[in-house]
């Protein structure tokens, strides 16, 4: 039982440039969320997404972020025009989408740092 | 406007020793409570969770304790290791306008572990 991986583990860019974050939940998470983790803070949710449909963005995904899940499967992340705030941990989790709670299993992350 | 307290910032215990971290909430909408471990470099990895109609679960070392009318949750870890160093999030979910159960996550600021040999 393979976990939520996600693509690349580190990010370097400049401040200006465009980046974008892959993540593979586990198989069968119909269920797909996006979290934002800073230094000394506990995660903060950006997006979430069953399935194929992004049912709800945080107020902290401004106009230059974009998630994208095209299959219902893997989930992209994309942030235009970085700036220095951007610097941060993001993570996504999966869950089994039921009539009870179930889980949310988080992926390593991705940490992104804006020179 | 922070939905889950938590405390202490940090603990220190020996070997042995059982640190309690406490979280408090105020959203009547949290229906589940999750705590997470948290290793550097690594993502939150699940220890135990629970519902707000029982007021205390056990796993293996780790034990919440829920009081629902005061909104307080709290994590014991007992025999307490030095490989349990770490930080640690509680968490609530909130239902969220979506309706469904299992919506988002929302954590509380962290508490890092230290247990000395």
């Amino acid at each position: 039982d393979t976990g939520v991986s996600q693509d690349p583990r580190h990010k370097i860019t400049k401040r200006g440039q465009n980046v974008t974050f892959r993540c593979d939940p586990i198989s069968e998470h119909n269920r797909l969320y996006w979290y934002r983790q800073t230094l000394g803070q506990g995660p903060e949710f950006l997006t979430y997404f069953q399935n194929e449909a992004q049912l709800e963005k945080s107020r902290l995904l401004s106009d230059r972020f974009s998630a994208e899940r095209p299959k219902g499967s893997f989930s992209t992340l994309e942030i235009q025009r970085t700036e220095q705030g951007d610097s941060a941990m993001y993570l996504c989790a999966s869950s089994l989408g039921t009539r009870t709670n179930q889980p949310q299993h988080f992926g390593d992350g991705t940490r992104l740092s804006i020179l | 406007q922070q939905q889950v307290k938590q405390s202490p910032q940090s603990l220190i215990v020996q070997k042995g020793g059982i640190p309690i971290i406490n979280c408090a909430y105020e959203n009547t909408a949290f229906d589940y409570f999750p705590w997470y471990q948290q290793f550097p470099g690594k993502g939150p990895a699940l220890l135990i969770a629970i519902r707000p109609d029982v007021s205390e679960k056990k796993e293996g070392r780790f034990t919440i304790s829920f009081n629902k009318s005061a909104k307080q949750f709290s994590l014991h870890i007992m025999d307490s290791q030095p490989g349990d160093s770490a930080t640690y999030f509680c968490a609530a979910h909130d239902r969220g306008y979506s309706g469904g159960s299992n919506y988002k996550l929302t954590f509380g600021k962290g508490t890092l572990l230290t247990v000395n040999p």
